[in-house]
């Protein structure tokens, strides 16, 4: 199995700025995703983070406003430049680890509220 | 295009009931099917899941069914209890480590 924590839990921020989300997970995984999660909604992958390349990314997001960086097998960070109020929303990382099969392990989530 | 349908969107059962939640898909290359369970402030937390060449699969009061021909799976709860009351989300994913495609969700309440 995986563990994954994810830092920081929560934060309020104002528009026009970027955060920095770290996702670390205890054990070695083969791949780590990023989704993003409405308040009460479903959850909709962002993209997959790829160690020592450029992230894959989904319809409708793009680096530009959602870097993503994989230095290593256990650690990536997506940020969310620029920030508008419709960019509050619960940012979740997830990997499937060494081992577990398909099995997708996700992390506790950041909650974050653009003003 | 919504490639998981999930329903119903939400779902009020006694205790000790069955809780019995639905999900088709439309990609027939998808080979995956995980049912996760999320309480409020928490991650998703896998469940229980099955691959197509199973028509069921049981661990403990869950079970899932699988019906590949009419492309539709389903999660029972037996015995529902009121810490069962979450949010489940079913999933779908091609072969390999690939990135998972939820449904919508179900908000389960289990009253007692």
């Amino acid at each position: 199995s995986a563990v994954i924590s994810q830092k920081p839990s929560r934060d309020i921020c104002q528009r026009g700025t970027s955060l920095t989300i770290q996702c670390q997970v205890d054990s070695q995984v083969t791949m780590m995703f990023w989704y993003r999660q409405q308040p009460g909604q479903s959850l909709t992958l962002i993209a997959t983070a790829n160690q020592g390349s450029e992230a894959t990314y989904e319809s409708g997001f793009v680096i530009d406003k959602f870097p993503i960086s994989r230095p290593n097998l256990t650690f990536s960070t997506l940020t969310v430049s620029n920030m508008s109020p419709e960019d509050s929303s619960i940012y979740l990382c997830s990997a499937t680890a060494r081992g577990a099969g398909e099995t997708q392990y996700f992390g506790p989530g950041t909650r974050l509220l653009v003003l | 295009q919504q490639q998981v349908k999930q329903s119903p969107q939400s779902l009020i059962v006694q205790k000790g009931g069955i809780s019995i939640i639905n999900c088709a898909y439309e990609n027939t290359a998808f080979d995956y099917f995980p049912w996760y369970q999320q309480f409020p402030g928490k991650g998703p937390a896998l469940l229980i899941a099955i691959r197509p060449d199973v028509s069921e699969k049981k661990e403990g009061r869950f079970t899932i069914s699988f019906n590949k021909s009419a492309k539709q799976f389903s999660l029972h709860i037996m015995d529902s209890q009121p810490g069962d009351s979450a949010t489940y989300f079913c999933a779908a994913s091609l072969e390999g480590n690939t990135p998972l495609v939820f449904g919508k969700g179900t908000r389960l309440s289990v009253i007692a």
